[in-house]
C-alpha cells in the first residue's frame, strides 16, 4: 500500500523567511511519480510538480525548490524568501506507474502555512 | 473557458433531495476524476474515469452516482445524502498512458452542506 506523510500540519513564517515542507512517502513500487500541489483558500488545488522515481535531480523554479532524496524517501520542497501569497495548504501525492485506470494519487494530509507581513 | 470548471460553486440540500455536480475540463485529456475533502481529512479519491469508462470506484456509497458521457465532461448525481457527506467535492483531470501516470488538473470545487 502506499502512503504519504506530511508530519508538519502547520507551519507559520514571517514574510521573507526560507520555509521547508516535508513530505515521506511509502511505496513497493520501483516506479512510481511524486507531486506537489497547493491549495489557497480559494479551494482549488494548483499543480506545482511531477517528478519520476528515476530523476532524482533536485529542482528549482523561481523560489521553489524540490529536493528528492529515494534513499530517505523523502521529497522536500523548499520556499525561498516566502511571501504573504504563499500562505496555503501545500499537498505532496503520490502515484503509481498505471497500467489500466488514470493516476491514482495518494495525498498526504497536507501542511498549513502561514506567512505573516 | 479553460481548465477545469465546476457547477455550482456552492450548494445546499436537504437529505431527501436529489441534485447533481457538473464538471468539464477543456484541456483534452481522456482522464477524469472526483475527490472528496473533508474537513482535517486527506483528499479522498472516489471515482476514476478513462475514456469514458469507469476504472476505479473506491468503495463509495450508492447514494453518489458518477455519469461520463465523454471524455470532456463528469456528473456526480446526489441522493439522499447525509450530513457527514458535507464537504468540498473536487474534480480533476489528467492525460493517461499505460505504465506512467501524470499530474493532475483540479477544478475550483463545489462546496456541498447537507441539511
Amino acid at each position: 500500500a502506499q502512503k504519504v506523510t506530511q508530519a508538519q500540519t502547520e507551519i507559520s513564517v514571517v514574510e521573507k523567511e526560507d520555509v521547508t515542507l516535508d513530505c515521506v512517502y511509502e511505496t513497493r513500487d520501483t516506479t512510481y511519480y511524486l507531486f506537489w500541489y497547493k491549495q489557497p483558500p480559494s479551494g482549488e488545488l494548483v499543480f506545482l510538480i511531477r517528478r519520476n522515481s528515476f530523476d532524482e535531480q533536485n529542482e528549482i523554479s523561481g523560489r521553489y525548490s524540490w529536493n528528492f532524496q529515494k534513499s530517505t524517501s523523502s521529497f522536500n520542497f523548499t520556499i525561498t524568501a516566502s511571501q504573504v501569497v504563499d500562505s496555503a495548504v501545500y499537498f505532496c501525492a503520490l502515484s503509481e506507474a498505471t497500467k489500466t485506470s488514470g493516476s491514482r494519487l495518494t495525498f498526504g494530509e497536507g501542511t498549513q502555512l502561514t506567512v505573516n507581513p | 473557458e479553460t481548465g477545469v470548471t465546476q457547477t455550482p460553486r456552492h450548494l445546499v440540500m436537504g437529505m431527501t433531495n436529489k441534485k447533481s455536480l457538473k464538471c468539464e475540463q477543456h484541456l483534452g485529456h481522456n482522464a477524469m476524476y472526483w475527490y472528496k475533502q473533508s474537513a482535517k481529512k486527506p483528499l479522498e479519491l472516489m471515482f476514476v474515469y478513462n475514456f469514458k469508462e469507469q476504472t476505479e470506484n473506491n468503495s463509495v456509497p450508492s447514494r453518489f452516482s458518477p455519469e461520463c458521457p465523454n471524455s470532456s465532461h463528469l456528473f456526480l448525481h446526489l441522493h439522499t445524502l447525509q450530513p457527514e457527506d458535507s464537504a468540498l467535492y473536487l474534480c480533476a483531470s489528467s492525460q493517461h498512458e499505460a505504465g506512467s501516470s501524470y499530474e493532475q488538473y483540479f477544478g475550483p470545487g463545489t462546496r456541498l452542506t447537507v441539511t
